[in-house]
């Protein structure tokens, strides 16, 4: 079963405007880990934002921030006042709390940022 | 800032011939993986290693073979590299443990093209 959904394979913002990248997740584990990472075309993974499931706060990290929404199992990022430089893929990913609790990556959204 | 490398970042060659793609990290993570990534595409784990002597393969069957002797390097070798292979080579690590807060951290990748 597919641990990680992004259904948005392609987003295009406006600079300076906000945009949100969705992820739902599929977990029956109490404690997990969420991540975003960004790879822009010179391919390496960038880590962006962790958000722990017991954390009561939303995570924040400069533009972005994570919309966690533990009931709906979903974990969407939020860029704020995009830049052209945020044209990328983003993945979202989950690490649980079991054993190896290696980490699941999503698809990807492909976002471009337009001028 | 990451510590793991791997090298070439990019290589051509012709069909047939075996390669090694390298990669090393200075963290002391037990767990490393080896990622495949068409452009703008998903990730498909094809190997994985919990520590010194352990390696697994990955959801994605791939023809490729690694190894691990020593805790910080992780090679992947084609024994007869074919077209088919041509993709995106990324290695990533983490530490071992049951954490869900542990990032992944990536190297920046090795593109391969198969002629």
């Amino acid at each position: 079963a597919q641990k990680i959904t992004q259904t948005q394979p392609g987003m295009f913002v406006q600079e300076k405007e906000a945009v949100t990248l969705d992820c739902t997740y599929d977990t029956s584990d109490q404690s997990y880990g969420l991540f975003w990472y960004k790879q822009p075309s010179s391919g390496e993974m960038i880590f962006l934002i962790y958000q722990g499931s017991y954390d009561e706060q939303n995570a924040t990290e400069g533009r972005y921030s994570l919309n966690f929404q533990k009931a709906r199992k979903s974990a969407n990022l939020v860029i704020s006042a995009s830049q052209l430089g945020d044209s990328a893929m983003y993945f979202c990913a989950m690490r649980e709390g079991s054993p190896n609790n290696d980490m699941r990556f999503g698809a990807g959204t492909r976002l471009t940022v337009k001028p | 800032e990451a510590d793991i490398y791997q090298t070439p970042r990019y290589l051509v060659i012709g069909t047939g011939k075996k390669i090694t793609l390298e990669c090393s990290q200075t963290m002391g993570h037990d767990k490393m993986y080896w990622y495949q990534q068409d452009p703008g595409m998903e990730l498909h784990l094809i190997h994985y290693s919990y520590g010194v002597n352990s390696t697994e393969k990955g959801d994605l069957s791939s023809e490729s073979t690694v190894s691990r002797i020593r805790t910080e390097h992780f090679p992947l070798t084609l024994e007869s590299a074919r077209p088919s292979h041509t993709s995106q080579y990324l290695c990533a690590s983490s530490p071992l443990g049951t954490s869900v807060h542990n990032e992944q951290f990536f190297g920046p990748g090795t593109r391969l093209t198969v002629l």
